[in-house]
This record gives C-alpha cells, structure tokens and sequence, in this order.
C-alpha cells in the first residue's frame, strides 16, 4: 500500500499566519491517465473530515481561497494563507491513484 | 442536499459480529459509489470497502476475509458487516461518498463502535 508521511506533525500558528504542510508519498501518485488524486481534507474537533483540496490543488466548493495545494510526484503542500480560528484541527493528505486509497497520519493545527 | 447517516450498535461483543447502516438522501447510489471509513480514536482514517455505483465491491485486502458490503437501492442503504470483532476494531465508523475525481467529499457523522465485553 502507498504510505503517505506528513509533516510536521504539530503545527503551532497565530492567526493571521502562512503555514504549509507536507505530505510525500511512497511512489509517484502520477496516474496514467494523466491525473493524480490526492487530495486534502480538515477534521475539526468531534467532526467528520471534510474535504478541501482535489486533483493536488483544485479548490473544493465553499472553500476559502487561503487553502491552496500544490506538488506533483511524490511531494506535496497544503499551504494555509493567513490561518483563522476555524482552520484549526487535523489536516490528512489522502491518495487514491493506487488501490486501496490511504491516508497520511495527519498534522494538528492548533494555537501558539 | 447530500447527506449520509451512519447507524447501528455502539458496543459489540469481541468475536461477534459488526453491522451497520449508511442511510443517504441527495444522490443515488446507482450514479455515485459509497466507501466505509474508520478511525481509531486519536489515530488517522483507514478505508475499508467501497460500494461502487454499478453494484460492484472493492475492500481493503487487510479486512477483505471479514469485512462484507452490501446494499439496496429501493431504501438508499448501504450495509457493512464485519466479523470477528476485536478490540483493536473499536473506532468511528464513516460512510463517505467516493467520487473518482473529488475523492470522498460528503461524510456522515460517524458512529463510535466500542468492542468488549
């Protein structure tokens, strides 16, 4: 199975700060047809995930436009400009270019 | 609007067996596919099974002598039964729509799943 590896795994932020995410993959999420699904999703405390990002950097409907995603291959970024209250909670990368779909391990957004 | 709803037992005896609703609105479960999600408390998601659209199945090879998924179309329900319970299953469990672009973008809000005696 793909492993997918986020880092870091905290990350301590004040409102209003630009923060990025990493995630990597253990091979290429380079489909071949052309696509690589990976996608980002945010789990606030005691909610279900939701998504945010697909296909690397395509913005999901009623998404604010400081989410932006980035990368190819094996490396990718979530990158938050200017994080607000509501932003905080855990952030997953998640593939399903290869069977069966995974997820990374998660990086905890929360307050300095 | 889409919407998934997960239901059945909180507490299940070890070996026995687990089974659960996902009850949608919104979609049909003939255009769209429906994958079972879990997550240990304090741990990140793991997929489980999907339900494809045309009727097919897919599971995760690590739970696929366990793990069954059904449905009926009539009622807009998707089942999972797994069995063979253990501890280490105790978790939330998640209905998703799975689509193949967007990925897994509505969720129900999860049923919390206890396994012990």
């Amino acid at each position: 199975d793909v492993v997918l590896t986020q880092t870091p795994p905290t990350l301590s932020a004040t409102i209003g700060q630009s923060v990025s995410i990493s995630c990597r993959s253990s091979q290429s999420l380079l489909h071949s047809n052309g696509n690589t699904y990976l996608n980002w999703l945010l789990q606030r405390p005691g909610q279900p995930p939701q998504l945010l990002i697909y296909l690397v950097s395509r913005l999901e409907s009623g998404v604010p436009n400081r989410f932006s995603g980035s990368g190819s291959g094996t490396d990718f970024t979530l990158k938050i400009s200017g994080v607000e209250a509501e932003d905080l909670g855990v952030y997953y990368c998640v593939q399903s270019t290869h069977a069966p779909p995974t997820f990374g391990g998660g990086t905890k957004l929360e307050l300095k | 609007q889409v919407q998934l709803k997960e239901s059945g037992p909180g507490l299940v005896q070890p070996s026995e067996t687990l089974s659960l609703t996902c009850t949608v609105s919104g979609f049909s479960l003939t255009s769209y596919s429906v994958s079972w999600v879990r997550q240990p408390s304090g741990k990140g998601p793991e997929w489980m099974g999907r339900m494809w659209y045309d009727g097919d199945t897919a599971y995760n090879s690590a739970l696929k002598s366990r793990l069954s998924i059904s449905r009926d179309t009539s009622k807009n329900q998707v089942f999972l039964k797994m069995n063979s319970l253990q501890t280490d299953d105790t978790g939330t469990y998640y209905c998703t729509r799975d689509r193949l672009r967007r990925g897994f973008d509505y969720w129900g809000q999860g049923v919390m799943v206890t396994v012990s005696s």
